[in-house]
């Protein structure tokens, strides 16, 4: 199995540009998260979706921030426009049901100038 | 809501000795899970040890085993014979259908 695939792994970009994060969750699963984490903050669920269905983003920062799940197979995390306190490490994370373990992707680490 | 807590920021281990890592959480739920997982400086996180809490035996995983106590919320991570490749980020997590992490200890293992 290969594992929750992410990408860009690394990402720089200006402030005021429109950054997208990608996640391909571990076929079969049915649940896709997302995290930010930030040394002052830790790690934080920003939103995340069963069977494609958001079902809670009450952590997303603020209207910058947008999450797509078109299929079982694909997310997207979107920042327009981006900030400097953006940066941090976006992490996707899949689990076949809900209250299960969560499996993590390498993560993406954004650095907004 | 439920919380997580770990309050040891940091702890060190002598390489082959045993560690043991703290965790509490608050929650009225009684059917849940509770997970450590890893994170070494490659920043992957690696899932560890996974605990159902309507399973009285605690779990264990290798050299790594958890003492959980429902009564007392409390679940922590005895890891045994540490070795270098210990060393890392270990975050406790609860879940009942909304993962919470802890902030987080850090192990560091002298050889």
């Amino acid at each position: 199995d290969a594992g929750v695939i992410q990408s860009p792994r690394h990402e720089v970009t200006e402030m005021g540009q429109e950054v997208t994060l990608r996640c391909k969750p571990i076929s079969g699963h049915n649940s896709l998260f997302w995290y930010r984490q930030t040394m002052m903050r830790g790690l934080e669920l920003l939103i995340y979706f069963n069977n494609n269905v958001p079902i809670d983003d009450s952590g997303m920062p603020e209207d910058r921030f947008s999450a797509k799940m078109p299929n079982a197979s694909f997310s997207t995390l979107k920042i327009q426009p981006s900030e400097p306190r953006d940066s941090a490490v976006y992490f996707c994370a899949s689990s076949f049901e809900l209250p299960y373990e969560q499996y993590f992707g390498p993560g993406t680490r954004l650095t907004v100038t | 809501a439920q919380t997580v807590t770990q309050s040891q920021p940091e702890m060190s281990v002598q390489e082959a000795e045993t560690v043991t890592l703290s965790c509490t959480y608050d929650t009225s739920e009684s059917d849940y899970y509770l997970f450590w997982y890893k994170q070494p400086p490659s920043r992957q996180m690696i899932l560890v040890i996974r605990q159902e809490a309507y399973k009285q035996q605690n779990a264990t995983e290798n050299r790594f085993s958890v003492n959980f106590q429902k009564a007392a919320k409390s679940f922590s991570l005895k890891i045994s014979d540490s070795q270098l490749g210990d060393a890392a980020m270990y975050f406790c997590a609860y879940n009942n259908n909304d993962m919470r992490f802890g902030a987080g200890t850090r192990l560091t293992v002298k050889p």
